[in-house]
């Protein structure tokens, strides 16, 4: 596991409302990633970062914002949730030519 | 058409028996990953493959880059190793990760 710790692991939340998952890492790996499962559409990448305050968007970036004030900190806001946006999220990180380290997952329900 | 597609979608199997997963991608890629993912549990790499052939326990990763493919084979298949397996491949810098749709294996006792 590399060390990675998502929290909360799992989360009821109300449409409308400001949600934020964290991501600490015990290592100084330079890249983090947020990703996102759903049955049909597999793994996809949300947002990722190549260093502090360093960030940039993946494949299914809208309604959701990240930051990374820290090195082992990678923090994925979802700043007024959607139905939609029921998922089960998964944190990562990584290096150059290494291979991926998963967090547990965070279950998110949005009711 | 996904970048990255494997086949079988689900896969069941009696326990001894020797399992192939494929995986074909469609884009350049610096490395191809397989992954390991338990029913309601976290992702656990189990291999990062570039060239050739990888091996750990019963569980060997093949690539061919010419023809933009990869396999996994388990031998001697245990129920323990029912899971769902995922190939995804890395591009360029940062390490991004896009990844099949995984391969639902149950290995029967």
């Amino acid at each position: 596991d590399a060390g990675i710790t998502q929290s909360p692991r799992h989360k009821v939340t109300e449409t409308g409302t400001p949600v934020t998952l964290r991501c600490h890492q015990t290592e100084n790996h330079r890249y983090m990633y947020w990703y996102r499962q759903d049955p049909g559409h597999g793994l996809r990448l949300i947002h990722y970062s190549y260093g502090v305050k360093d960030t940039d968007k993946g494949e299914v970036s809208d309604g959701y914002s990240v930051s990374r004030s820290k090195t082992e900190d990678f923090l994925l806001t979802l700043e007024s949730a959607t139905s939609s946006q029921t998922s089960v999220y998964f944190c990562a990180n990584g290096e150059d030519r290494s291979e991926a380290f998963f967090g547990q997952g965070t279950r998110l329900t949005v009711v | 058409k996904n970048e990255v597609e494997q086949s079988p979608q689900n896969l069941t199997a009696q326990e001894g028996e020797f399992i192939t997963i494929n995986c074909s991608y469609s884009v350049g890629i610096s490395a191809l990953h397989w992954l390991q993912q338990h029913p309601g549990g976290g992702i656990v790499s189990l291999f990062m493959l570039s060239s050739g052939k990888k091996k750990h326990g019963r569980l060997i990763a093949t690539i061919n880059i010419q023809e933009k493919h990869s396999s996994l084979h388990i031998t001697a298949s245990h129920p323990r190793d029912s899971a769902v397996y995922i190939c995804a491949v890395s591009r360029g810098g940062a390490q991004k990760l896009v990844f099949g749709q995984g391969t639902r294996l149950t290995i029967n006792p």
